[in-house]
Formats: structure tokens, C-alpha cells, sequence
């Protein structure tokens, strides 16, 4: 069964610092990893999709990369901005869950202006 | 891009009353729509699979017949909270998988949710 795991659970840096955040997953047969945003009680918007076939994708100032073997995915945020903060959910499509997704239980992100 | 709606966005409902909640793919077609739940502070956790035409399959742990899904059509599945009580009360968010893409990227696109208050 397959288990997504993110750390730091919050998360408080100041405004212009890079910062990453990580997504542990138990079963490397994935289909893709997803990363996610949801700012307070609203629904998700989608930030990065990586396919399993790849190692890492970008938008703006977000990389996002996936190492299957090691059950690993970071989310590399350059330059923060107050408006990043919100909580950054990752979620795993796999094979073993019978291609539902499965969500981490996210990390809060606030950046201090 | 794909979207998928939710209808309503917000309900208040009185304990023991019922509760339906729509979930739509605007621009395609699909055979799998998800029901996921998210309490406050915690992450979305899968209700269910719905499957256009067939019964729904849930989780462990999540009752089947308090939690009634219908999905009719390609485009529409409903969820429906039956006898709702206060700790019913929660985040509701579909998600819809467009049947076109199958075999290829899986990729699956969410609605903007719905909050549940059951007083």
C-alpha cells in the first residue's frame, strides 16, 4: 500500500530565500507525482506534474524533481515571495493503488514579508 | 485546460437532513471520477472511486450507505451525505479522470470543493 510522507510539516522563512520542500513515497512503482497548492479553504491547484519516465519539471520559479528509487521528491522554490504561502500538498498515482492518488498530509509554507 | 466543477460550493444543512453534491468534467469526458474528503489542517483522504455505470467502490473504513455515489453519465457524479450529522461536516472535493487520456498520462484534474456545515 502505498504511503506519501512530507516533511517539514510547517514551514516559516523569509521572503527571497530558496527553500525546498520533501515528499517521501514507500512504493517506487508510480505511474507520476504530482505537486499541489492549496491556500486556505480553497480547492487545489495543480503546480507540477512529473510522469514517471521523468526526472524533473519546472515552472517559473518551481523545480520539482523525482528520484523513483529512493521513494524521494523535492519542491525547490527560488526567490519566496508572501504570496507562496499556503500549504503544498504531494500526491503519487501508482500502480499499487490501483491508480488512485495518494495525498501526503502537505506542508504549511508561510514567508515572512 | 480541463475543468471540473462543484456544485454547491458551501451547504448548511440541519442533522439528520441529506445532502447532494454535484461533481462535473466541463470540456471531456469521464469514466472515473474520486471523492475525497479533507478535515481542517489535514490532507485529502479518498472516499471513493466512482465508475460511470457501475457501483462505486469505497475505501476501508468509509460507510457506503451513508455516503451514496452516483455516477449517471460521463460528465456528472453525485455524492450524496444521507442522515448528515456535525462530524460530517467537512471539505469535499472531487476529481475527475479524463477518459480520453487512459493508457497515457492519467492525468486527473480536481474541482474547486465544497464545505460541508452540519448543524
Amino acid at each position: 500500500k502505498q504511503e506519501v510522507t512530507q516533511i517539514p510539516a510547517a514551514l516559516s522563512v523569509p521572503e527571497g530565500e530558496n527553500l525546498v520542500l520533501n515528499c517521501s513515497f514507500t512504493d517506487s512503482a508510480i505511474y507520476n507525482l504530482q505537486w499541489f497548492r492549496q491556500d486556505p479553504g480553497k480547492g487545489l491547484t495543480s503546480l507540477l506534474l512529473i510522469q514517471s519516465s521523468q526526472r524533473e519539471q519546472t515552472s517559473g520559479r518551481l523545480n520539482a524533481s523525482l528520484d523513483k528509487s529512493s521513494g524521494r521528491s523535492t519542491l525547490y522554490i527560488a526567490a519566496s515571495q508572501p504570496g507562496d504561502s499556503a500549504t503544498y500538498l504531494c500526491a503519487v498515482m501508482s500502480y499499487s493503488s490501483a491508480s488512485k492518488i495518494i495525498f501526503g498530509s502537505g506542508t504549511r509554507l508561510s514567508i515572512r514579508p | 485546460g480541463a475543468v471540473v466543477s462543484q456544485h454547491p460550493s458551501r451547504v448548511i444543512c440541519k442533522s439528520g437532513t441529506s445532502v447532494k453534491i454535484e461533481c462535473r468534467s466541463l470540456d471531456f469526458q469521464a469514466t472515473t471520477m474520486f471523492w475525497y474528503r479533507q478535515f481542517p489542517k489535514q490532507s485529502l483522504m479518498l472516499m471513493a472511486t466512482s465508475n460511470e455505470g457501475s457501483k462505486a467502490t469505497y475505501e476501508q473504513g468509509v460507510e457506503k450507505d451513508k455516503f451514496l455515489i452516483n455516477h449517471a453519465s460521463l460528465t456528472l457524479s453525485t455524492l450524496t451525505v444521507t442522515s448528515a450529522h456535525p462530524e460530517d461536516s467537512s471539505f469535499y472535493i472531487c476529481s475527475a479522470r479524463d477518459s480520453g487520456l487512459a493508457g497515457t498520462h492519467y492525468e486527473q484534474y480536481f474541482g474547486p470543493g465544497t464545505r460541508l456545515t452540519v448543524t
